[in-house]
């Protein structure tokens, strides 16, 4: 079965850090772009990081400099490293693969169920 | 930073029309997707390159973009389609998505 599954959420003080995890199956990571999306609580989606097959990477500018996704192949895992964490980075993230249509345009076609990150005293 | 810009709410009557617009500059030359989210769930891709439905995603919903204006269109929109609609574009080597926009099917 082709499925994302994240873990690695939970409860952390400012200032913490957190590493999520999304295990894939059914596909390989390393072969796909992927990236991680988050859902700050009764608001919209947010983009958060890319990785690109080649291994070149981008964020968004609200995590860059405290957030790295990276990915093991042996595991075929992605991941997300989070430091310096503020209140505002609490949010449910969602990892998501990313497919290239007919045209050349990328689409998000397979996300994970989403963990929970809340960052609070 | 490139911005889309959705409704917050869009009410349509059970077997009717529903339209849902994206706007952003020169959105006519990006390429659109479309994603479905119902409360507690994933979100779910229902339109990828402006107008292609992937597999399992029922032919009511099509998509059109052109100029700075993008729209999903539901043909005869069930109760099952209530849900939130984010459209989603890319900006270079990063990605947007719109506010979002509640569809309320009453």
């Amino acid at each position: 079965e082709v499925q994302l599954v994240e873990s690695g959420g939970g409860l952390v003080q400012p200032g913490g850090s957190l590493r999520l995890s999304c295990a894939a199956s059914g596909f390989i990571v390393s072969d796909k772009y992927m990236s991680w999306v988050r859902q700050a609580p009764g608001k919209g989606l947010e983009w958060v990081s890319i990785i690109y097959s080649g291994g070149t990477t981008y964020y968004a500018d609200s995590v860059k400099g405290r957030f790295t996704i990276s990915r093991d192949s042996s595991k075929n895992t992605l991941f997300l490293q989070m430091v310096s964490l503020r209140a505002e980075d609490t949010a449910v993230y969602y990892c998501a693969r990313i497919i290239r249509g007919g045209n050349s345009g990328y689409a998000f076609d397979m996300w994970g169920q989403g963990t929970k990150v809340t960052v609070s005293s | 930073s490139y911005d889309l810009t959705q409704p917050p709410s869009v009410s349509v009557s059970p077997g009717q029309t529903a339209s849902i617009t994206c706007s952003g500059q020169r959105l006519g030359s990006k390429y659109i997707c479309w994603y479905q989210q119902k409360p507690g769930q994933s979100p779910v891709l229902v339109i990828y390159e402006d107008r292609k439905r992937p597999s399992g995603i029922p032919e009511r919903f099509s998509g059109s973009n052109s100029g700075n204006t993008a729209t999903l269109t539901i043909s005869g929109t069930q109760a099952m389609d209530e849900a939130d609609y984010y459209c989603q574009a890319w900006d270079s080597d990063t990605v947007v998505f719109g506010g979002g926009t509640k569809l309320t099917v009453l």
